[in-house]
């Protein structure tokens, strides 16, 4: 069965450095991978995706992935840390027999420090 | 534009007591899904449907029945509610399985 692991439950980063996130994932055949963001109390928001070509994708408020098929990872990146990028990201994959199902991870949460 | 509205937002129920969540979307998204969230384990789906007339277990399904009513509405129903049922349960929609599935704001139910 396909899973997604986040093995951080939270990132400390200061304000300006640069931010990763980790992901990695399970799944047989080629993965649809995903970022989502949660402020509190509302709902998840779309990052990023990756389905095919680049490995290196790019996508909201200045945040990219790059793509590793063999290290089977997703991580989540931005060059320079925002206050207000603190938040929780999920990592999410399609299921692995087009089942549309759409597997998240725990969450990591960011904290951005002034 | 509305998206993914899902009611209602807070809830309280009691140990038996049933529920139904309502979901629905305007974006004429094929396929909708019902999460629940709960600290330290992300989002677990309970039901998705694939498309219109389709219903399938997610990860967690036991305690819950879904109705894909329409292609427009997605309920998830609480027969006999449970402590353990004391969640964020998050509705969602994408169009196809390589695009971006859009959220609803949640429902927060307790049981007592």
């Amino acid at each position: 069965a396909q899973s997604v692991a986040q093995p951080e439950d939270q990132v400390n980063v200061a304000e300006g450095n640069p931010l990763t996130v980790k992901c990695t994932y399970s799944v047989s055949g080629n993965p649809y991978l995903f970022w989502y963001v949660q402020y509190p109390n509302r709902g998840l928001q779309f990052l990023l995706k990756y389905i095919t070509g680049d490995n290196l994708v790019k996508g909201s408020y200045g945040f990219e992935a790059e793509f590793n098929k063999s290290q089977t990872s997703f991580h989540l990146k931005k060059p320079s840390a925002l206050v207000s990028d603190s938040a929780l990201y999920f990592c999410a994959v399609r299921g692995e027999d087009s089942s549309y199902k759409l597997i998240f991870g725990s969450g990591t949460r960011l904290l951005v420090r002034p | 534009n509305a998206g993914v509205t899902q009611t209602p937002k807070f809830q309280v129920l009691k140990t038996g007591q049933s529920m139904t969540l309502q979901c629905a979307q305007d974006m004429n998204h094929n396929s909708m899904y019902w999460y629940r969230q709960d600290p330290g384990m992300g989002l677990r789906l309970i039901y998705y449907s694939a498309s219109e007339g389709t219903t399938d277990k997610g990860e967690v399904p036991n305690g819950y029945n879904v109705s894909r009513l329409n292609k427009r509405e997605f309920s998830l129903r609480l027969e006999s509610a449970a402590p353990s049922q004391t969640s964020v349960y998050f509705c969602a929609s994408r169009k196809k399985d390589n695009t971006e599935a859009f959220f609803g704001q949640g429902t927060r139910l307790t049981v007592v």
